[in-house]
């Protein structure tokens, strides 16, 4: 069965700063991998998804992700925070068969 | 286009009472699905459509019923609020139940609270 482990529920970093925020899954199959950006009070919205081929995904917003499979890892990153970046992520995993599954979230924190 | 559409986007319910929460979609999406999100809990699965005429129960079904007439229209019924039910829900739409490459499409949402 797939999982999707999100290290750390809440992160905090001053503006400015390397966003870094942690997913690892687990999939019997190659995965189809996802992030998912919730502002305050908003549905969640896709963020950058990897599928197959580059191992290095973009997404909105200056986010990107990179997918390794040996670490069956796919942390999210950011070179430089905004405050406008304060807001819920989720990583989810999909193996193409069974519903997508989604992590706990982690919420960023992002300080003047 | 719309996307996936939820309304109420706010209602607050008295113990015992019902109502149904509304979700259309516009893309001709296949699977809708119905999740809870709490405070520290993460999204949690209550019910799901493959199709029209085709439901099933998630993780916490129990106080929710579903039915899907349509393609586009998929509701969540409450039938005695309580207020364990005092939660955000979202509804979820994609052209398959695994999403594979595609990820699921979100509401807004709906803020219930239950007094």
């Amino acid at each position: 069965a797939q999982s999707v482990t999100q290290l750390g529920s809440h992160v905090s970093v001053s503006e400015g700063a390397l966003v870094l925020l942690r997913c690892n899954y687990s999939s019997s199959v190659p995965p189809y991998l996802f992030w998912y950006v919730q502002y305050p009070n908003q549905g969640l919205q896709l963020l950058l998804k990897y599928t197959t081929g580059a191992t290095l995904v973009k997404g909105i917003n200056g986010f990107e992700a990179e997918f390794k499979k040996s670490e069956t890892s796919f942390h999210l990153t950011k070179p430089s925070a905004h405050m406008s970046d304060a807001a819920e992520y989720f990583c989810a995993v999909s193996d193409g068969f069974q519903k997508l599954v989604f992590g706990t979230g982690t919420r960023l924190l992002v300080s003047p | 286009n719309a996307g996936v559409t939820q309304t109420p986007k706010f209602q607050v319910l008295k113990t015992g009472q019902s109502m149904t929460l509304q979700c259309a979609q516009d893309m001709n999406h296949e699977y809708m699905s119905w999740y809870r999100q709490d405070p520290g809990m993460g999204l949690r699965l209550i019910h799901y459509s493959v199709g029209a005429g085709i439901t099933d129960q998630g993780e916490v079904p129990n106080g929710y019923n579903v039915s899907r007439s349509t393609t586009e229209d998929f509701p969540l019924r409450l039938l005695s609020a309580a207020p364990s039910q005092t939660s955000v829900y979202f509804c979820a739409s994609s052209y398959s139940m695994a999403a594979s490459g595609y990820g699921y499409t979100f509401g807004s949402g709906t803020r219930l609270t239950v007094v």
